[in-house]
């Protein structure tokens, strides 16, 4: 089993629809982070949380919110998707020694917004 | 601001040519510096990082990467290329929290 797991891996929806991805990990990391990837951009940070009470604000999180439930769970919502929101999302760990260290990524969810 | 750019946008190198990938950065201070690739439908892998110390680091699959303060720069190097090369690859930079370049797509000819 994978030790980053992100669903659903696909999804389709309607502009205006409420949208959750989730994202749970077995490796008992305390920082998870969530990363939008588009073309030509790169990836971009959206959200980030170092422990179960923090919350941080990445690059580009107008439209976005976040869920720590769990060491292990870190969900992302958009609560009202917007065609722009098409992108590939990714969830990742890392450990909590020092500053940032290595991130270990799920395999990605693709959202199609309509 | 805190930025990090990555100049090629698409690379093709011919089987068993050298390989080097451009990565600048922008910060105040030096961050920790890193390389991940990524492959057609998968999550992102570690090629190789930079802490502190030796400015020339060795990764996985034969990379490696030199630091060079001076330039706010972190090349990524690689002596002979395999078709099994071609992906993306991103360069990293983290400081309180990671961010990405663009991302250079390499694509190898036979």
């Amino acid at each position: 089993d994978a030790d980053v797991t992100q669903t659903p891996r696909n999804r389709i929806t309607k502009t205006g629809k409420r949208i959750m991805l989730e994202c749970s990990q077995t490796k008992g990391h305390d920082r998870m982070y969530w990363y939008r990837q588009d073309p030509g951009l790169g990836l971009r940070l959206i959200y980030y949380s170092f422990d179960v009470k923090d919350i941080n604000k990445g690059e580009i999180s107008d439209g976005y919110s976040v869920s720590r439930q769990a060491q292990a769970k870190f969900s992302l919502s958009l609560e009202s998707a917007i065609p722009n929101q098409t992108a590939l999302y990714f969830c990742a760990t890392s450990a909590s020694t020092g500053s940032t260290g290595e991130l270990f990524f799920g395999e990605g969810s693709r959202l199609t917004v309509l | 601001a805190q930025s990090v750019t990555q100049p090629d946008i698409h690379i093709t190198v011919s089987e068993g040519a050298s390989l080097e990938l451009r990565c600048n950065y922008s910060y105040g201070a030096t961050p920790y510096l890193f390389w991940y690739v990524q492959s057609p439908g998968q999550g992102l892998q570690l090629l190789l990082k930079y802490f502190s110390g030796d400015t020339l680091v060795q990764g996985i699959k034969g990379f490696e990467a030199e630091f060079k303060r001076s330039q706010s720069s972190f090349n990524l190097r690689k002596p002979s290329v395999h078709w099994s090369d071609a992906a993306e690859y991103f360069c990293a930079v983290a400081f309180n929290d990671m961010r990405f370049g663009a991302g250079t797509r390499l694509t190898v000819k036979p």
